[in-house]
């Protein structure tokens, strides 16, 4: 059984950093891609950052780069999102999430974390 | 950056009718060597991760009950729920995973019962 388990959130001030892990098991994680999406309270989906299988390639959206940076270690299957100078606008809850076929990055999602939630307030 | 709009917010159906959800990108998510609309669809129930539902378009996530169905090509797409059962009641998202990143989501239909 697939299971992603994020970790690492919760409450700090604007400009601080963070950092979010997502512990991942019941696949061969080095097989796939991985992503980080978000969910500010109350609003939708924002997808974040992706990582290739090997961890060669990392993908950003504007938002977040020079600010986030996504990486993984296969050997212990665990995703990592490195957040720094963070914003107000950056609290959401923030999910890892596991693309339904092997190599692709940008894909669909067929197994979602539960989420970790990030505050950024003073 | 592909926008995805989703139309309406949200609506209220009785049980047993059919909701049918909405969902338009800015540019085609039609890819022509391969005739595959990179689209799919989750649902989101409150205090959960969105599920998957469909992708390309039209096809069902295994074990996602055939009430469910997708369709549409290039910008303009539909999710029908053909008969509205209680556990329905979600928010569901479009979402496109065409070509280069980054990867983006409609703003969401929060479904009701009327």
């Amino acid at each position: 059984e697939v299971q992603l388990l994020e970790s690492g959130g919760g409450l700090v001030q604007p400009g601080g950093s963070l950092r979010l892990s997502c512990a991942a098991s019941g696949f061969t994680f080095s097989s796939y891609a991985m992503s980080w999406v978000r969910q500010a309270p109350g609003k939708g989906l924002e997808w974040v950052s992706a990582i290739s299988g090997s961890g060669d390639s990392t993908y950003d959206a504007d938002v977040v780069k020079g600010r986030f940076t996504i990486s993984r270690d296969n050997a212990k299957n665990t995703l990592y999102l490195q957040m720094n100078n963070l914003r107000a606008d950056d609290t959401a809850v923030y999910y890892c999430a596991k693309p339904r076929v092997t190599i692709t990055v940008i894909t669909v999602f067929d197994h979602w974390g539960q989420g970790t939630l990030v505050t950024v307030s003073s | 950056d592909i926008v995805m709009t989703q139309s309406p917010d949200s609506l209220a159906v009785s049980l047993g009718e059919r909701a049918t959800i909405n969902c338009k990108s800015s540019q085609s998510v039609l890819y022509s060597s391969n005739n595959k609309n990179y689209l799919a669809w989750y649902q989101q129930k409150p205090g959960q991760p969105p599920k998957l539902l469909i992708y390309w378009a039209s096809t069902r996530e295994s074990g996602v009950p055939d009430r469910f169905s997708g369709s549409g090509s290039g910008t303009e797409f539909t999710l029908t729920i053909s008969s509205l059962q209680a556990e329905d009641v979600a928010v569901y998202y479009c979402q496109q995973y065409y070509n280069t990143p980054p990867i983006t989501f409609g703003g969401g239909t929060k479904v009701e019962i009327k």
